[in-house]
């Protein structure tokens, strides 16, 4: 069946440092992929979302490519910053249903 | 501009007895709803959709049930509550149907079972 998974519970770094965030899936279905984002005591938010293969999507500073020949939609940021501590989730849309990964906690210190 | 509301923000409620949790949507019509049970500080899992009035399709099962009385409202229930059914509670809407759509979410409902 679908199933996404991110191998990364929890990611700690420097405020400053680049992060990659995994994400791969496995699907029957042309592949519709999403990155939602949790604050603390929040409710999850859109980041980012694609479709198209080998093409780039950015949002607030985050990207993300979807490559459909390794089943993986990572999500990516150059300089991360304190307020990207959250919870972010990537997530495989099967028509009605949208399967979630574990999900990677990010925690960015000073 | 469309609106989400949870109610209750919180419970608090003793195993075997029953709950209700409620959604409404503002500014949109006819959305697509949904309810997402989240564990503390785990992933997100999808309980049930509705497309339309007085349809609900059922995803997992969890010993709840669910319900869409009115075009803008979602209620979640059961009986019975077991300490499995703590955690958080969320509902959320979508404009269209089909794919690539964006989920939006309510604040949630923070269920503790005792």
């Amino acid at each position: 069946g679908d199933s996404v998974t991110q191998t990364e519970g929890l990611v700690t770094l420097t405020k400053g440092l680049p992060v990659m965030l995994n994400c791969t899936y496995q699907t029957t279905y042309s592949p519709f992929l999403f990155w939602y984002v949790q604050h603390l005591n929040e409710a999850p938010k859109l980041l980012l979302k694609s479709s198209t293969d080998n093409k780039r999507t950015e949002h607030q500073g985050f990207y993300a490519t979807l490559h459909k020949s390794s089943s993986s939609f990572h999500l990516q940021k150059s300089s991360v910053q304190l307020s990207d501590s959250a919870l972010y989730f990537c997530a495989l849309d099967n028509y009605n249903v949208l399967y979630f990964g574990s999900g990677t906690k990010l925690t960015v210190e000073p | 501009a469309q609106t989400i509301h949870q109610w209750p923000v919180a419970e608090i409620k003793a195993v075997g007895s029953p709950l209700s949790l409620g959604c409404t949507i503002k500014g949109k019509s006819s959305p697509n709803l949904y309810w997402y049970w989240q564990a503390t500080g785990g992933t997100l899992q999808q309980l049930f959709y509705s497309i339309t009035v007085g349809q609900v399709e059922s995803v997992v099962q969890l010993n709840l049930s669910a319900s869409r009385p009115k075009d803008d409202q979602f209620i979640l229930s059961t009986e019975k509550l077991l300490l499995s059914h703590s955690g958080f509670y969320l509902c959320a809407w979508s404009p269209d149907w089909g794919r690539e759509n964006t989920l939006y979410f309510g604040a949630g409902t923070r269920l503790s079972v005792l």
